[in-house]
């Protein structure tokens, strides 16, 4: 069975302060992509990050950073110094390779606090 | 403009009532998707199609129908509406390049069934 657990429902944290919101997920194909995509309370979904399954190389991008861990199964986004405008439901996502078709966690909401 | 559009962007309808949504899409992309968002499900794969003359259920299509009048064009049809069906649906389009596999969202409809 394929599948992707947030289970985060909601976290709230108050601007400045780091967050981490987790993803695990399960799969038995070898091969696979990740993704992050995040729902500002204007509704569309925003790509973040795909990671492939076997470049296990943690990536930074401004405040942000993906830790990927493949003996875990795990695939954590962390924001450094949170800002308000960070406030948004954030997705995880998995994709085996070739199936073309995404499996969507359940998404954590993050309410940054001024 | 944007790469994904889809319209209406909000719609209220009655119980029984066929309705339409489209998508269209300037990325070139062979993929299209459609899903809904439930509040605490994600988002949900109703059909998928990859090239005009490739359509699939997704994993819940009953109560929808779909049609790609083109590469560019993705329509979503409720043949006959019903308040379980009340949700926000998103268009995707999926593109790859060499290895990788990103799906890009329109901006979602918001369906009000009564």
């Amino acid at each position: 069975a394929q599948k992707v657990t947030q289970a985060q429902t909601e976290i709230s944290v108050v601007e400045k302060e780091d967050v981490t919101l987790d993803c695990v997920y399960e799969t038995r194909d070898t091969t696979y992509y990740l993704f992050w995509y995040k729902q500002p309370p204007s509704g569309e979904l925003v790509f973040l990050i795909r990671r492939n399954s076997f470049d296990e190389q943690n990536e930074i991008s401004g405040r942000y950073s993906w830790n990927f861990q493949k003996s875990t199964s795990s695939f954590n986004f962390t924001i450094t110094a949170s800002q308000v405008v960070d406030s948004a439901v954030y997705f995880c996502a998995l994709s085996p390779l070739g199936t073309y078709k995404y499996i969507f966690g359940t998404g954590t909401r993050l309410k940054v606090l001024a | 403009d944007a790469d994904v559009t889809q319209t209406p962007r909000n719609r209220i309808t009655k119980t029984g009532k066929r309705i339409m949504l489209e998508c269209s899409q300037t990325k070139g992309h062979d993929r299209m998707y459609w899903y809904r968002q439930d509040p605490g499900l994600g988002l949900r794969l109703i059909y998928y199609s990859f090239d005009v003359k490739d359509i699939n259920k997704g994993e819940i299509s009953d109560g929808y129908s779909v049609s790609r009048q083109a590469q560019a064009k993705f329509s979503l049809s409720l043949e006959s509406a019903i308040p379980n069906q009340t949700a926000l649906y998103f268009c995707a389009t999926g593109g790859s390049l060499g290895w990788e596999e990103t799906q890009y969202f329109g901006p979602g409809t918001r369906l009000l069934v009564l």
